[in-house]
């Protein structure tokens, strides 16, 4: 199986931040990286696909990038509404793993 | 607009099974997979398998194989994951999500509320 490593972990931060959040894959995935936002108690909502297509409706403020074994997120001026977990999702191959999430609270 | 509405609470013994349904709003499953993610109390995603539920086709992760089955039912929108031999570790919130199909990219746009499954002696 693909490992997927994400870090940090969690991180604290301001409301008009620039937060980025890293993604390592064990092994060559070309571009099939996903980032996906998860609040308590609710789905995962898809931000990000292909490591940088933004999906339709989410702001412009969050970036995707990378490709290969190292990806990363952008958050352009956080947001009140962005305080939440992050997780990365391979899709390169099956099982579809997922990073150990990022965790994003206010300082 | 699309949603996926997952049925409700689940409270099990070890050893029984559990079954999960998913109905999609609308005929959402032509020309899409179906996916099932679940997370334990304050985990981590984990991918369980997927259905294309045009053809019945199914994958799933080698941890759950043999455990796991996913049914779909065009005639209602609906499709169903059922584990068996539940553990105390199978607690989890178990999502279904939708997936574009067939596509170069995959991606999960739209997921169902979660259900809780509780399992407990």
């Amino acid at each position: 199986d693909i490992q997927m490593t994400q870090s940090p972990s969690s991180l604290s931060a301001s409301v008009g931040d620039r937060v980025t959040i890293t993604c390592r894959a064990s092994e060559n995935i070309a571009n099939s990286l996903n980032w996906y936002l998860q609040k308590p108690g609710k789905a995962p909502k898809l931000l990000i696909f292909g490591a940088s297509s933004l999906q339709s409706g989410v702001p412009s403020r969050f970036t995707g990038s990378g490709s290969g074994t190292d990806f990363t997120l952008t958050i352009n001026s956080l947001q009140p509404e962005d305080f939440a977990t992050y997780y990365c999702q391979q899709t390169f191959s099956t099982p579809r793993t997922f990073g150990q999430g990022t965790k994003v609270d206010i300082k | 607009q699309v949603q996926l509405v997952q049925s409700g609470p689940e409270v099990k013994k070890p050893g029984s099974s559990v079954t999960v349904s998913c109905k999609a709003s609308g005929d959402i499953l032509t020309g899409y997979t179906i996916n099932w993610v679940r997370q334990a109390p304050g985990q981590g995603l984990e991918w369980m398998g997927r259905i294309i539920p045009v053809f019945g086709t199914t994958d799933y992760a080698q941890k759950f194989q043999g455990r796991v089955t996913f049914s779909a039912d065009a005639s209602t929108s609906t499709v169903s994951m059922r584990l068996s031999s539940l553990r105390s570790e199978d607690t989890a919130i178990y999502f279904c999500a939708r997936g574009p199909y067939p596509t170069s990219v995959v991606r999960y746009d739209f997921w169902g509320q979660g259900t809780l499954v509780t399992v407990s002696s």
